[in-house]
């Protein structure tokens, strides 16, 4: 079974400063990992993937992510945070053990960014 | 390049009307469709996924039923809508087991 948790509803940040959305992960195999990103009134957009390799996943608009086997963790992070980055945030995994074609989806993390 | 379009963008509609939403594809052969519904901006409820043309897995008993009658092309369809149906659907295609959903813009579906 796949599963994963954001533990955090909302996730407050000033502008220039750097930010994390925390995202864990529940896998019997090998974890292929995921972050994407709402704006409201929009479809998802897809930012960054893990599927082996180096931990650290470089993504699309200055974000990135650090994949931790031993924590089981898959956090998001940005050096300086915009206001622009302010919306909803997806942290998805799926099992490669269990040939699913079907990722489990977070419950989605709140970012708001200060000015 | 690849492009997902879902048509409408936006629908009010009386219970008990039939609905019929629209998810295609384009630059891209044989994908993998998905139906997901985010209600109250939040998480994503898968209701099916296709594989192919005709194969259709549902995991969610509705009221809803999904088609897929052209190799890039998704339906999603309702004979009687209900209270509950109002929500945010999102279809997503993606290239084999190993690849990444990439989500259309959405629907926004007020059941009245």
């Amino acid at each position: 079974a796949q599963s994963v948790a954001q533990p955090e509803d909302q996730v407050n940040v000033a502008e220039g400063n750097p930010l994390t959305v925390k995202c864990t992960y529940s896998v019997s195999g090998n974890p292929y990992l995921f972050w994407y990103v709402q704006y409201p009134n929009r479809g998802l957009q897809f930012l960054l993937k893990y599927i082996t390799g180096d931990n650290l996943v470089k993504g699309s608009y200055g974000f990135e992510a650090e994949f931790n086997k031993s924590q089981t963790s898959f956090h998001l992070k940005k050096p300086s945070a915009l206001v622009s980055d302010s919306a909803l945030y997806f942290c998805a995994v799926r099992d490669l053990a269990s040939g699913s074609y079907i990722p489990t989806f977070g419950r989605g993390t709140s970012l708001i960014v200060h000015p | 390049s690849q492009t997902i379009h879902q048509w409408p963008a936006t629908l009010v509609q009386p219970v008990g009307s039939p609905l019929s939403l629209e998810c295609t594809v384009e630059g891209t052969s044989n994908p993998n469709l998905y139906w997901y519904r985010q209600a109250a901006g939040r998480g994503l409820q898968l209701l099916f996924y296709s594989v192919g043309i005709g194969q259709i897995s549902s995991e969610v008993p509705q009221n809803l039923s999904a088609s897929r009658p052209q190799d890039r092309q998704f339906i999603l369809s309702s004979k009687k809508l209900l209270l509950s149906d109002s929500g945010f659907y999102l279809c997503a295609w993606a290239l084999g087991e190993r690849d990444t959903q990439y989500f259309g813009p959405g629907t926004r579906l007020t059941v009245l």
